[in-house]
């Protein structure tokens, strides 16, 4: 059981370029989340989907967009990337059918914008 | 207002000891609580939760929650160097599902 998948593990872009950051995940979960992890800062909410076909902006929403594609799969794009985009970004999925779910996180994307 | 607050550390004790972890947060319609915890250049992993007021119990980790206070608290008992990592306090925020993380407590445990 692979739990939450997350692609590329590691990324180095230049200043405008773009990228998407793939996610799948193999729970059945209906919610899935991204979230970015800066030094100091915890874990920000970025963007939620809490069932397939929904997508909602979370606490740092700006210079992303998400793609909610299939129960399994959310992806996260940015568009023209910029340093202050340098950070370690994680999926995680969850079972919001039941009660208050604990979150299930991928190992991380972390990506450098030089 | 940050709706999680926890002491970023680090938090340093001895092999052996008993260490103390603590969160207080704003949302006095939080029903649950979970910790995470995340050793370095890893994602968070799920090591407690607590829905009601008092204490739960899971092996050498006690959890406790004081609703009226808005307190929450991890312990860790007979604390191992394996132990030492980043302690993730997550309720859900602003009255919904969505887990809000505090900035997380750095625990070490040394020899």
């Amino acid at each position: 059981n692979a739990g939450v998948t997350q692609t590329p593990k590691f990324q180095v872009l230049k200043t405008g370029q773009s990228m998407t950051l793939q996610c799948a995940q193999d729970m059945n979960h209906n919610s899935m989340y991204w979230y970015r992890q800066d030094p100091g800062m915890g874990l920000r909410l970025i963007y939620y989907s809490a069932s397939e076909g929904t997508t909602d902006k979370g606490e740092v929403p700006n210079g992303y967009n998400v793609s909610r594609l299939n129960k399994r799969e959310f992806s996260l794009r940015l568009e023209s990337a910029a340093p202050s985009q340098t950070s370690v970004y994680f999926c995680a999925s969850s079972d919001l059918g039941q009660g208050t779910p604990p979150l299930h996180f991928g190992n991380g994307t972390r990506l450098t914008v030089t | 207002q940050k709706e999680v607050e926890q002491n970023s550390g680090p938090l340093s004790v001895p092999e052996g000891a008993i260490a103390s972890l603590n969160c207080t947060y704003s949302d006095r319609g939080s029903q649950s609580f979970f910790w995470y915890r995340q050793y370095s250049g890893k994602s968070p992993e799920l090591i407690m939760f607590i829905y009601s007021n008092g204490d739960k119990e899971d092996g050498r980790f006690t959890a406790q929650l004081n609703k009226a206070s808005q307190y929450v608290s991890l312990l860790i008992r007979d604390s191992q160097p394996s132990d030492s990592a980043t302690y993730l306090c997550a309720p859900p925020g602003g009255g919904s599902y969505i887990p809000t993380f505090g900035r997380g407590t750095s625990l070490i445990v040394h020899p």
